[in-house]
């Protein structure tokens, strides 16, 4: 079973409708990333959360909108998606800083996101 | 620019026989590399890291080798199993500070079919 809990685990929304995806991990991470990965692709980062500020933003169009309410939760809001979004969104959690040592991500298992 | 590659799609091999998977990498700056496991409708299962002061690391079945000079890794599954049939994805990251930290970049992915 993974420890970083995603919901939901399907959704399809229209283009004009307003949603979102929800993280939650209690391992005590303090950075926590989203990733979208379409089939057949690698995972590719959006977002980075490191003590819940946000640190890295890839270049991701402003109808994603990131939130991370507290340590434990990171959400994705989603506003006027296109078809082209369609795609498995991931979230991951680390340790994060200060450690110095290098940490693995762990990952949940997705939600699988259809925009109809 | 693909800085994370696995030139093998698929590899098959026979359970009881070792599997190993490559990958190579063009970014010098990473320093940390990571293999990852996927069954599909699951997210990235954490397998075994690598830091790249180091050349070797072991977990049980699992060793990953790193050549720096030539900028690749390898995972090895020794003895495989059929329950080892999954997709692996390598991935690197560059520092654990810095404007990037955090940035896991994926290779594709190779699918592992380990046969009974």
């Amino acid at each position: 079973d993974t420890e970083v809990t995603q919901t939901p685990k399907h959704l399809v929304m229209g283009m004009t409708n307003k949603k979102s995806l929800k993280c939650e991990q209690h391992m005590g991470h303090r950075a926590m990333y989203w990733y979208k990965q379409k089939a057949k692709k690698p995972p590719e980062l959006m977002f980075v959360y490191s003590y819940e500020k946000l640190s890295i933003n890839e270049s991701v169009p402003s109808r994603f909108s990131p939130e991370c309410p507290n340590s434990s939760l990171l959400n994705l809001h989603l506003h006027a998606l296109q078809p082209e979004d369609s795609a498995l969104y991931l979230c991951a959690s680390s340790r994060g800083q200060p450690l110095i040592v290098n940490q693995p991500q762990h990952f949940g298992d997705g939600t699988r996101l259809s925009i109809l | 620019d693909q800085q994370v590659k696995q030139n093998s799609p698929s590899l098959s091999v026979q359970e009881g026989r070792i599997s190993i998977l490559n990958c190579d990498y063009t970014n010098s700056m990473f320093d940390y590399f990571l293999w990852y496991k996927k069954y599909p409708a699951e997210g990235p299962t954490f397998l075994i890291s690598i830091s790249s002061i180091k050349d070797k690391n072991e977990d049980g079945r699992f060793t990953v080798f790193l050549n720096k000079s030539a900028k690749h890794l390898s995972l090895h599954i020794v003895p495989s199993q059929p329950g080892d049939s999954a997709v692996y994805f390598c991935a690197a990251s560059a520092g654990a500070g810095g404007t990037s930290y955090g940035k896991l970049t994926f290779g594709q992915g190779t699918i592992l079919t380990v046969h009974p």
